[in-house]
């Protein structure tokens, strides 16, 4: 069965220095991967997605997460803080049928100033 | 491009009580998502939808969640009667298949808390 695990609860960074959110996956077929972000009382919005192209993919925001199939890795990274990149971080598998999302239970990243 | 519209944002009820949310996905979406998120987890999925048909329902609570999308686009979700358990915010997605895979784009949610 598909499944995510998101490593931290919680995660902190200062201001300006490197993001980086962990998620390992378990896929019985090749996996489709998505990270989405939630803003205090809103709904999630897709950061970025692997779909079996390009292993490194750029989303939104300036974040960006790399396919690795031998660490059954999708850890979600960004340069820079900001603070307006406070919020909480989802990883997401789709399920055999690419038909459904099977989500983790979420790292929320604080910045520091 | 319209995103994903959910109503109400907010609701307040008393255990035992029935309650609905309404939802209207991006136009041409064949597939509508429910899904209730506990704090502080992941959201958890409670039914699902391909145009009018249910594909899958295996974790709705069937004796007091409903669900209908009459005509294949807008959907409500129903609760009857409430519980304490069930205070939580209830997500609205939907998704068109492309040749890219499958994403899905949600809703503002609706946070039902149960007194």
């Amino acid at each position: 069965a598909q499944s995510v695990t998101q490593l931290g609860s919680h995660v902190s960074v200062s201001e300006g220095a490197l993001v980086l959110l962990r998620c390992n996956y378990s896929s019985s077929v090749p996996p489709y991967l998505f990270w989405y972000v939630q803003y205090p009382n809103q709904g999630l919005q897709l950061l970025l997605k692997y779909t079996s192209a390009a292993t490194l993919v750029k989303g939104i925001n300036g974040f960006e997460a790399e396919f690795k199939k031998s660490e059954t890795s999708f850890h979600l990274t960004k340069p820079s803080a900001h603070m307006s990149d406070a919020a909480e971080y989802f990883c997401a598998v789709s399920d055999q049928s690419h038909d459904k999302i099977i989500f983790g239970k979420g790292t929320r990243l604080h910045i520091l100033p | 491009e319209a995103g994903v519209a959910q109503s109400p944002r907010y609701k307040i009820i008393e255990k035992r009580q029935s309650v609905a949310f309404w939802c209207n996905p991006i136009s041409g979406h064949a597939t509508l998502y429910w899904y209730q998120q506990i704090l502080g987890q992941g959201p958890k999925l409670l039914i699902q939808f391909q145009n009018n048909g249910v594909v899958d329902d295996s974790q709705l609570p069937k004796d007091r969640f409903s669900a209908e999308r009459l005509k294949g686009v807008d959907s409500t979700l129903k609760i009857q009667p409430a519980k304490l358990e069930d205070s939580a915010v209830y997500l609205c997605a939907s998704s068109s298949r492309t040749s890219g895979g499958v994403a899905q784009y949600f809703g503002p949610g609706t946070r039902l808390l149960v007194l």
